[in-house]
Order: structure tokens, then C-alpha cells, then sequence
């Protein structure tokens, strides 16, 4: 198993500024995402976390708003940049590994921007 | 491209009363994983149930059970004797065993409430 230790847990942020939410895994991992989850809904897949290279982007998510990196394996940082009102939201750092499959969460990051 | 629903955006049960949540997915491979994951208020989600494409045999774990049907491509979760710690949103997953990409796809969710 593996647990997933993320931060800030939420935080309250004015338009136009930034903030970074690291996510640190307490075991080697071999892939490591991450999401959006608005209250109440589903979870959507904003990148794969690559260890080493550039992220792995999902339709609709770009690099320039979300820079992530993972500079090794058992660490991966998520950026929301020049955030608004629409990026209000739970952010999710989840990893695991090949096999057995298993995809392992953190507590979230609740955002709100103002 | 890979699809998971979840036809049942909420369902009710009474307490140690059994309730089956329904899931349904589709995909052209023949090899993948499915899991259930149940979210609590608190927000974390966790793994409940894991059942790889290749085993006959459903997955159980204590209380939970699936029902994995491969040629329907359903999976349904049943959870026996119900208990109050239960009631949460459960997310249904699909993911690859081989194609390499590894990405999890969720379906929309269930959410359950247990009436004492």
C-alpha cells in the first residue's frame, strides 16, 4: 500500500496569484496523477505526473496553467496558475503501481479563489 | 475509447439491510483491472474491491462483493449487512492491464445513504 501525504489541504487564494500543492508518497510509485474533483461529482484526469520529463496532458488541461513536475518517484508538484473563481475546486494527487493495479489517493486539496 | 456509468446517482438502504450499486463499462481490450472506491465525506477515496479481467471468480472482501459479469461488461458492488460508516459516494474505475498508458477512467458515482 502506500500513503499519500498532499498540502495545502485547502486554502483560500485571490484571482490572478498562484499556488502549488505538493504531494509526497511514502513508497516507489510507477505512476502518479492528477485530478479535479468538484463537490459531489466525478473525478476528472487533469495529467499524468512523469517522472523525469514533461507531464502528460489531458484534453482541455495545458501546461502553461498547470505545470506539474516530478522530479523523482515518490514526489510530484501541481501548479494552478493565475488562478479565477472557475478553478475553485479539490485537486487530487493519486498514485500506484503497475501491478497490482491499485490507485492510491490523498486527502485533496480544496481550493477557492476569490 | 474506454467508458464507465453509473446509472444510480444515489441509492438508499436501511441499516444491515444488503444494496447492490450497478456498474457498466465498455472497452475493446480483454485484459484490464476494475475497482470500487468509496468517498467519504472526508473526502479521501479508498480502494474497496479489485477485480482483475482474466479471474472468473468475483472478488470479496469481508462485507463486499462483486458481481464482475465479462461478456455483459457490468460489475456490480454488494455490500451486506450495511452499516452506517458505509454511507459515501462510490466511484466504479476501469484501467488497462496492458495497453501501457495506465489511465484510470471513473464513472460518475453512486451515492449511498444508510437509514438507521
Amino acid at each position: 500500500s502506500a500513503v499519500i501525504s498532499q498540502k495545502p489541504s485547502r486554502d483560500i487564494c485571490q484571482r490572478g496569484t498562484s499556488l502549488t500543492i505538493q504531494c509526497q508518497v511514502d513508497s516507489q510509485v510507477t505512476m502518479m496523477f492528477w485530478y479535479r474533483q468538484q463537490p459531489g461529482q466525478s473525478l476528472t484526469l487533469i495529467a499524468t505526473a512523469n517522472q523525469g520529463s514533461e507531464a502528460t496532458y489531458e484534453s482541455g488541461f495545458v501546461i502553461d496553467k498547470f505545470p506539474i513536475s516530478r522530479p523523482n518517484l515518490t514526489f510530484s508538484t501541481l501548479t494552478v496558475s493565475n488562478m479565477s473563481p472557475e478553478d475553485s475546486s479539490i485537486y487530487l494527487c493519486s498514485a500506484g503501481t503497475t501491478f497490482p493495479g491499485e490507485l492510491f489517493f490523498g486527502e485533496g486539496s480544496r481550493l477557492t479563489v476569490l | 475509447a474506454q467508458t464507465v456509468t453509473q446509472s444510480q446517482p444515489e441509492m438508499s438502504v436501511q441499516e444491515a439491510e444488503t444494496v447492490t450499486l450497478s456498474c457498466t463499462y465498455d472497452t475493446s481490450e480483454s485484459d484490464y483491472y476494475l475497482f470500487w472506491y468509496k468517498q467519504p465525506p472526508s473526502r479521501q477515496m479508498i480502494l474497496v474491491i479489485r477485480q482483475e479481467a482474466y479471474k472468473q471468480q468475483n472478488a470479496t472482501e469481508n462485507r463486499f462483493s462483486v458481481n464482475f459479469q465479462k461478456a455483459a461488461k457490468s460489475f456490480s458492488l454488494k455490500i451486506s449487512d450495511s452499516q452506517l460508516g458505509d454511507a459515501a459516494m462510490y466511484f466504479c474505475a476501469y484501467r488497462d492491464a496492458t495497453s501501457g498508458t495506465y489511465k484510470y477512467i471513473f464513472g460518475t458515482g453512486t451515492r449511498l445513504k444508510v437509514l438507521a
